[in-house]
């Protein structure tokens, strides 16, 4: 059974900086691209970045390109998203999804990221 | 940029009712898109993806349609458990996945 657990969530202050981790288990993790996918409080679901298995291949929305940096650890099946000048519009539920074939065919939970002072 | 617009935002329907929900991409997605269920205070769940293949598990009466930039997501009969939020997404784009903004399915 795939399961994924996102931790590192939490209040930050604008400009701040938090990593979030997703754990992996279930399945051959270096052998799926892995996304985050955030949620504002009552709006929609947002893509923000994919890492390819080997991790050699990275990819972010525009709202993030620059500031946050995902990344990955095969050994220890673990997804990273190192967010950094963090500013209020970020402020969102942080998911970590498994791509089959380029969709998100398995979520976690969330962890919630609150930017404010 | 691939821009997904989906329709409507929201609507109110009943149990035993045929809803359909609305996909349209800016440019041309070859089938790649999914659609997920969303219940509130819960993570996004696969329904069906590559326009028409059902996610294992998922009921039948959720079905997918379309081709080239317009694609619908229909759900047969309205059960209670089916009141939620619908997205859907478009993987064509190998560097950039984008979602639509939702549609809220109420009473």
């Amino acid at each position: 059974e795939v399961q994924l657990l996102e931790s590192g969530g939490g209040l930050v202050q604008p400009g701040g900086s938090l990593r979030l981790s997703c754990a992996a288990s279930g399945f051959t993790f270096s052998n799926y691209a892995m996304s985050w996918v955030r949620q504002a409080p009552g709006k929609g679901l947002e893509w923000v970045s994919v890492i390819s298995g080997g991790g050699g291949g990275t990819y972010y929305a525009d709202s993030v390109r620059g500031r946050f940096t995902i990344s990955r650890d095969n050994s220890k099946n673990t997804l990273y998203l190192l967010m950094n000048s963090l500013r209020a519009e970020d402020t969102a539920i942080y998911y970590c999804a498994q791509e089959v074939n380029a969709y998100c065919a398995y979520w976690g939970q969330g962890t919630l990221v609150t930017v404010s002072s | 940029d691939i821009q997904m617009t989906q329709s409507p935002s929201s609507l109110s329907a009943s149990v035993g009712d045929r809803v359909t929900i609305t996909c349209r991409a800016s440019q041309g997605i070859s089938n790649s898109l999914a659609w997920f269920q969303q219940k509130a205070g819960k993570a996004p769940k696969l329904l069906l993806y590559g326009a028409s293949r059902l996610e294992s598990g998922v009921p039948s009466r959720f079905s997918g349609s379309g081709f080239g930039t317009d694609y619908a997501l229909t759900i047969s009969s309205l059960q209670p458990e089916d009141f939620a939020t619908y997205y859907c997404q478009q993987y064509y784009s190998n560097v950039r996945r984008t979602f639509g903004q939702g549609t809220k399915v109420e009473i």
